[in-house]
């Protein structure tokens, strides 16, 4: 059972446009959510968060977005540089488990 | 400095083998996990220590043994290698338990299992 996932296994975008990462979640119970990114060969390096009780967070070119009724939440990139081409993980925690769930991650490239 | 470092980042080993992953983390954390991504590209809890304290251990073969010997320290101990433990092997460790609203967890840079 997959609790978080992310559709979309790849996505490209332009240099100097915004790129937008994608999240859905099935547990109602998940308080915290999130992204880490992850070059190759490399571990996940932890991004940005949001708690339940926020529906946006950001931190310079990142935003964060969470929609609860829809159970979804969105990571905006704005705007988009090479540099920023990895796998993005999104990830949520909460409920009777308590553990970290990742999605299964979205491969985005900029290009120049 | 490396936060969270983890020997071997490579290592390739016969069927039957027993292996070992070395971890330690300089954050003054107080939680060490090990994660396995596996071939799917999921990341999936194994195991988490709190102050060399067993906390979450996933339904794992007991083939697989963690050891901490101090708050420092988490390593991975892998007994008569399958080929389905291919993976990569990421140790994190973060300053409080999962579950904590704002509680980061940082990841090692992996260790790239190969069982041939």
């Amino acid at each position: 059972d997959q609790q978080v996932k992310q559709n979309s296994p790849s996505l490209s975008v332009q240099e100097g446009r915004i790129s937008i990462l994608n999240c859905d979640y099935t547990n109602s119970m998940f308080d915290y959510f999130l992204w880490y990114k992850k070059y190759p060969a490399e571990g996940p390096t932890f991004l940005i968060s949001i708690s339940s009780i926020k529906d946006k967070n950001e931190d310079g070119r990142f935003t964060v977005f969470l929609n609860k009724s829809a159970k979804h939440l969105s990571l905006h990139i704005v705007p988009s540089q090479p540099g920023d081409s990895a796998v993005y993980f999104c990830a949520a925690v909460g409920g009777a488990t308590n553990k970290l769930i990742f999605g299964t991650g979205t491969l985005l490239a900029v290009q120049p | 400095d490396t936060a969270v470092s983890q020997t071997p980042k490579y290592l390739v080993t016969q069927m039957g083998n027993d292996k070992s992953i070395k971890c330690e983390q300089n954050l003054g954390h107080d939680t060490m996990y090990w994660y396995k991504q596996d071939s799917k590209k999921f990341l999936k809890i194994m195991f988490s220590y709190n102050n060399k304290e067993l906390i979450i251990n996933e339904t794992v073969p007991n083939r697989f043994s963690p050891k901490s010997p101090d708050k420092a320290h988490l390593n991975l101990h892998i007994n008569s290698l399958e080929l389905g433990d291919s993976a990569v092997y990421f140790c994190a460790s973060s300053q409080r338990r999962q579950g904590i609203v704002g509680n980061t967890i940082y990841f090692g840079e992996g260790s790239w299992l190969t069982v041939v």
